[in-house]
């Protein structure tokens, strides 16, 4: 049973438009959240974190929101660059952060 | 950021051969190692978490005779899949982590397994 899910596997957005990717979860135990980025050939390197005891988190065009109340989080890039386009998988765990559990990804294609 | 190497990145093998997937922290010293698995279109599945020096701790369904992990150093853990089947051939990729109990995993490139 997948805890994290993101329901779109892909994704195209006008450079210098706003990419919003989404994920949800299902386990209430969940602590702490991430996005990774992954570009092809390449490990998912991270991108940006929150804390489930925030609601938003911001880090240059990149914000993450929570919603603790509906178990989702979304990635905000704002403006998108082409740069940007490569697969983004969020991810939960646990406060202990033992374990980590991942979505399946959402490929993000950033058009000039 | 720490960066950590895997090889081979591609390999094919014959079913019921074995295969050994190298994971190295190159510039870093991983405490923790954590092995996934990636099916087409699929998440990232935890198989199994190794700290240096002690055995693997393996996730519910995970073979632990058919996937051997061994963390003989602080920058290396080996995945062994023995005999290997069709059905083995995914996508491997590895992560490593300082500390035991912080969030930040640097993740290798991956390993493609195809089992003929």
């Amino acid at each position: 049973d997948q805890q994290v899910k993101q329901n779109s596997p892909s994704l195209s957005v006008q450079e210098g438009r706003i990419s919003i990717l989404n994920c949800d979860y299902t386990n209430s135990m969940f602590d702490y959240f991430l996005w990774y980025k992954k570009y092809p050939a390449e490990g998912p390197t991270f991108l940006i974190s929150i804390s489930s005891i925030k609601d938003k988190n911001e880090d240059g065009r990149f914000t993450v929101f929570l919603n603790k109340s509906a178990k989702h989080l979304s990635l905000h890039i704002v403006p998108s660059q082409p740069g940007d386009s490569a697969v983004y998988f969020c991810a939960a765990s646990e406060y202990n952060f033992n374990k980590f559990y991942f979505g399946s990804g959402t490929k993000l294609n950033v058009k000039p | 950021g720490a960066v950590v190497s895997q090889h081979p990145s591609r390999v094919i093998c014959k079913s019921g051969t074995s295969v050994k997937i190298e994971c190295r922290s190159l510039d870093f010293q991983a405490t923790t190692m954590f092995w996934y698995r990636q099916f087409p279109k699929q998440s990232l599945m935890l198989m199994a978490t190794s700290n240096e020096g002690s055995k693997a701790t393996y996730e519910q369904g995970v073979e632990k005779d058919k996937f051997l992990i061994n963390h003989a150093s602080l920058t290396l853990s080996t995945l062994t899949v023995t005999s290997a089947h069709p059905e083995d051939s995914s996508f491997y990729i590895c992560s490593a982590r300082a500390g035991t109990s912080s969030y930040e995993q640097y993740f290798g490139p991956g390993t493609r397994l195809t089992v003929t």
